[in-house]
């Protein structure tokens, strides 16, 4: 049965920091991985999309990585903003494109 | 990108009523499309596949005789909450991938918070 796990579960940080989130996922046997964000009573924003086949994807600020044999993933979100503060989701689809997701990180950069 | 859109964005209902959720794909088809639960504080936990064309598929310890899930076109998925109780207040949220067979994106409406008197 496949688990994921996101370390911290909450960071606090002040504005202008770099920033490593950490998943990790117990079966190898991924389609893809996908990070999401969440702000409180909202839903779920794509923020990357990794395949099996690829090692990292880059959108703006933010760079996802993927070592699919030792079943991790780190989100790197550099020059942190206040509005980056949320809940970060990780999330593996192990097939028919059913996501499995970890219990999130919740970050808040303060000015 | 894709929009998935929810009706409604929430909803106060009675205990032993029922509630039903739309969960619509603006933009594209999605013979597939999940369900979720999200209770405060938690990750979002997988209810059920829902197929268009055909019968729903339940994860374990999901009832679905409580959870009655509808999948009657290729934009369009119902969850119907039956005989609603206070512990199924939640935020129900859905989802659709992009492309069928796995390897897409998925992509997520904005929930439905569902609170039961």
């Amino acid at each position: 049965k496949q688990e994921v796990t996101q370390i911290p579960a909450a960071l606090s940080v002040p504005e202008g920091e770099n920033l490593v989130l950490n998943c990790s996922f117990t079966d190898s046997a991924i389609y893809n991985l996908q990070w999401f964000r969440q702000d409180p009573g909202k839903g779920l924003t794509s923020l990357l999309l990794i395949q099996s086949s690829q090692r990292e994807q880059t959108s703006g600020r933010l760079n996802a990585s993927l070592d699919k044999s030792s079943g991790r993933s780190t989100l790197y979100i550099a020059a942190s903003q206040p509005g980056d503060s949320a809940t970060y989701l990780c999330a593996v689809s192990g097939g028919y494109n059913k996501l499995i997701f970890g219990a999130g990180t919740r970050l808040a950069v303060h000015p | 990108g894709a929009v998935v859109s929810q009706h409604p964005s929430w909803v106060i209902c009675k205990s032993g009523t029922s509630v039903k959720i739309e969960c619509r794909s603006l933009d594209f088809q999605a013979t597939t499309m999940f369900w979720y639960r999200q209770f405060p504080k938690q990750s979002l936990m997988l209810m059920a596949t829902s197929n268009e064309g055909s019968k729903a598929t339940y994860e374990q310890g999901v009832e679905k005789d409580k959870f009655l899930i509808n999948h009657a076109s290729l934009t369009l998925s119902t969850l119907t909450v039956t005989s609603a109780h206070p512990e199924d207040s939640s935020f129900y949220i859905c989802s659709a991938p992009l492309l069928a067979g796995g390897g897409s994106g998925q992509f997520f409406g904005p929930g439905t918070r569902l609170t039961v008197l």
